[in-house]
């Protein structure tokens, strides 16, 4: 069965600084890979998605990830994160680009300091 | 475009009655997905269509939970009787379902059961 971790529940950094979170999936074959961002009262906004070819994918707002295979990962990156950027972040994994049911990570809390 | 749209916002009900959420997806999306999202679970795939047909129901909880698709701009989830325990934030979410397409969600159902 195909699972995501996202290790950190919480994280916080300072307005201006690098933004690095973390995802961890198990799947069976080339897996789809996604980052959706949620702000509070809303529903998930997709920022990217992985399909294939190249490894480091850009998305909107800024925001990039790379896959890495040999380690089962899918990180999102942003090098100066903004005081918009605050909200609920998840990792999900998929067989199929829209096809099927995506399988979410449990997500990770983005506080940002002044 | 007007996204996927999700009604009621906000949903109290007492213990025992029966709850209808609601939900238009994006017009030609042919692949529409029901979640839940609650903290201690976070975001659970509970069924999916494809052309209005259920594909897969086996996140559905119990017996208790029902949904329809009487036709391609409109879907129901319904609870009946609800539980305390059914209090989460429901999700709508529809795609085109080829390699290159995402899900698109709604902004949520937030049901709370007393």
């Amino acid at each position: 069965a195909q699972s995501v971790t996202q290790p950190d529940i919480h994280i916080t950094v300072s307005e201006g600084a690098s933004l690095e979170l973390r995802c961890n999936y198990s799947y069976g074959a080339t897996p789809y890979l996604f980052w959706y961002v949620q702000s509070p009262g809303q529903g998930l906004q997709l920022l990217l998605k992985y399909f294939s070819g190249d490894t480091l994918v850009q998305g909107i707002k800024g925001f990039e990830a790379e896959f890495k295979r040999s380690q089962s990962s899918f990180n999102l990156r942003k090098p100066s994160v903004h005081w918009s950027d605050a909200a609920e972040y998840f990792c999900a994994v998929g067989s199929g680009g829209g096809a099927d049911g995506l399988t979410f990570g449990k997500g990770t809390h983005l506080i940002i300091q002044p | 475009d007007a996204g996927v749209i999700q009604s009621p916002r906000h949903e109290v009900t007492e213990m025992g009655q029966e709850v209808t959420l609601r939900c238009k997806p994006i017009s030609g999306h042919d692949y529409l997905f029901w979640y839940r999202q609650t903290m201690m679970r976070g975001l659970e795939l509970l069924i999916y269509f494809n052309n209005n047909v259920p594909i897969d129901d086996s996140g559905m909880p119990e017996d208790r939970f029902s949904a329809k698709m009487p036709n391609a701009s409109f879907s129901t989830l319904k609870i009946q009787p609800s539980e305390p325990r059914d209090s989460a934030v429901y999700f709508c979410a529809s795609s085109l379902g080829g390699d290159n397409s995402p899900l698109h969600f709604g902004n949520g159902t937030r049901l709370t059961v007393t």
